[in-house]
């Protein structure tokens, strides 16, 4: 079993539809999530950290779920700008700095 | 605006020929890592380096040599690619000092091995 695994779309969505993707991670001892953003043929960047309490910024959604081991993301009213990668990263704890990153989810946003 | 900024941003070599890719942050960070990305596939882990010395070698060819001088620079020297090594290699860094850190990307090397 992966580490960290997402599945990797495509998700093709109206503008101004919500769209939601998950994230599963194996090791229950993990400590640190974030979503991060990657463009086509650009760097990865983080797009928000998730917390356990659940976090948000503008449109967008985080949520952890250490029960069943994964963090979603949550878009809403998805603007044409939001077609990207989005990558599920997992810190693994035990005092490793060093991140797991998932495969990432492509999502198309369309007219 | 990114505080890590990578050279050259695109490489063309021979099998033959011997380059190096170069990794600079400005963001005072102690841990550096080096990661490829052939298309479609995920980010593969190649190096990490904590205050200049490597604490991770993910099973990377010896084809592959990194060098860290200081806690701001990396290279990633390189020598008899193959044609699949072709790949975007992008540099990371981050403080280094405790879990959950915002890890900041370089723009990355296109690299092309024909």
């Amino acid at each position: 079993r992966k580490e960290v695994e997402q599945d990797p779309g495509p998700f093709n969505v109206p503008e101004g539809a919500t769209v939601a993707f998950n994230c599963t991670y194996s090791n229950s001892a993990s400590q640190s999530f974030f979503w991060y953003r990657q463009d086509c043929r650009k760097e990865p960047k983080l797009l928000m950290s998730v917390y356990s309490s659940g976090n948000e910024d503008g449109r967008f959604t985080a949520q952890l779920n250490r029960a069943s081991q994964y963090i979603s993301l949550l878009i809403r009213d998805s603007k044409l700008s939001d077609s990207a990668t989005y990558l599920c990263v997992v810190n693994m704890g035990g005092g490793s700095y060093i991140p797991t990153f998932g495969r990432g989810t492509s999502l198309i946003v369309h007219p | 605006e990114t505080g890590v900024t990578q050279t050259p941003r695109h490489l063309v070599m021979g099998m033959t020929n011997k380059k190096s890719l170069k990794c600079e942050q400005h963001l005072g960070h102690n841990a550096m890592y080096w990661y490829k990305q052939s298309a479609k596939k995920p980010l593969e882990l190649m190096f990490v380096y904590s205050l200049e010395e490597r604490v991770e070698n993910n099973s990377v060819p010896s084809r592959f040599s990194p060098e860290c001088p200081n806690s701001s620079h990396l290279f990633l020297h390189l020598h008899t690619l193959q044609p699949e090594d072709s790949a975007l290699y992008l540099c990371a860094s981050s403080r280094g000092d405790g879990e959950g850190e915002t890890q900041y990307f370089g723009p990355g090397t296109r690299l092309l091995v024909l």
